[in-house]
């Protein structure tokens, strides 16, 4: 156990549902991430959040809204995904942004219909 | 451009046999190294961190190596078990405030 609790394991969603990924970290850590791993590619970083703020949005397509009302708590938001988002979600924290030690939840794997 | 890259893409060894996995990288300044595992359904987990002035670092029965010189690292798994399946992720830190860089991983399949 990483300290780092994502929920759902498992999603299957249609192109025009809403739904939400939710993220809780145990560990006290200021930053928070949202990365994408896809087969047979890096993982992709998303968003990052500091002290509840977000620092970081990597050209991520609006369809992902992500949310952190707390230092322990990270959303991502879904609604209209499309087919290629089907990929493992995965949500990580670390004491502080900058090159930190990441500990990973064991992630979200997503199916787009 | 920041690239990491690792070898073989995937390996499999029988049980008990030793193996090695590379990792060349091309960030620059570089800050350090960190070897993730990444059993299947879960997320990864740290093994261990080089920095510049490291060479050799141990973790059990891991090993990792830096060549900072050449931009090389590489993981030796000794003595292999079932449990050490899993995907090996390689990750370069560069200058602070900058992303990390991930490479593809190496898919290590052990069988008795």
């Amino acid at each position: 156990e990483t300290g780092v609790t994502q929920t759902p394991r498992h999603l299957v969603m249609g192109m025009t549902n809403k739904k939400s990924l939710k993220c809780e970290q145990h560990l006290g850590h200021n930053a928070m991430y949202w990365y994408k791993q896809s087969a047979k590619k890096p993982l992709e970083l998303m968003f990052v959040y500091s002290l509840e703020e977000r620092v970081e949005n990597n050209s991520v397509p609006s369809r992902f809204s992500p949310e952190c009302p707390n230092s322990s708590h990270l959303f991502l938001h879904l609604h209209t995904l499309q087919p290629e988002d089907s990929a493992l979600y995965l949500c990580a924290s670390s004491q502080d942004m900058g090159n930190e030690k990441l500990f990973f939840g064991s992630g979200t794997q997503l199916s787009v219909l | 451009k920041n690239q990491v890259e690792q070898s073989p893409q995937s390996l499999i060894i029988l049980e008990g046999k030793n193996c090695t996995l590379q990792c060349n990288y091309t960030v620059s300044p570089f800050s350090n190294l960190r070897w993730y595992k990444q059993d299947t359904g879960r997320g990864p987990v740290s093994l261990t961190i080089m920095t510049f002035s490291e060479n050799t670092k141990s973790n059990g029965r891991y090993t990792a190596t830096l060549d900072a010189d050449t931009k090389q690292s590489s993981l030796h798994i000794t003595a292999s078990q079932l449990s050490d399946s899993a995907s090996y992720i390689c990750v370069v830190s560069g200058q602070a405030g900058t992303a990390l860089i991930f490479g593809k991983g190496t898919t290590l399949s052990v069988s008795s």
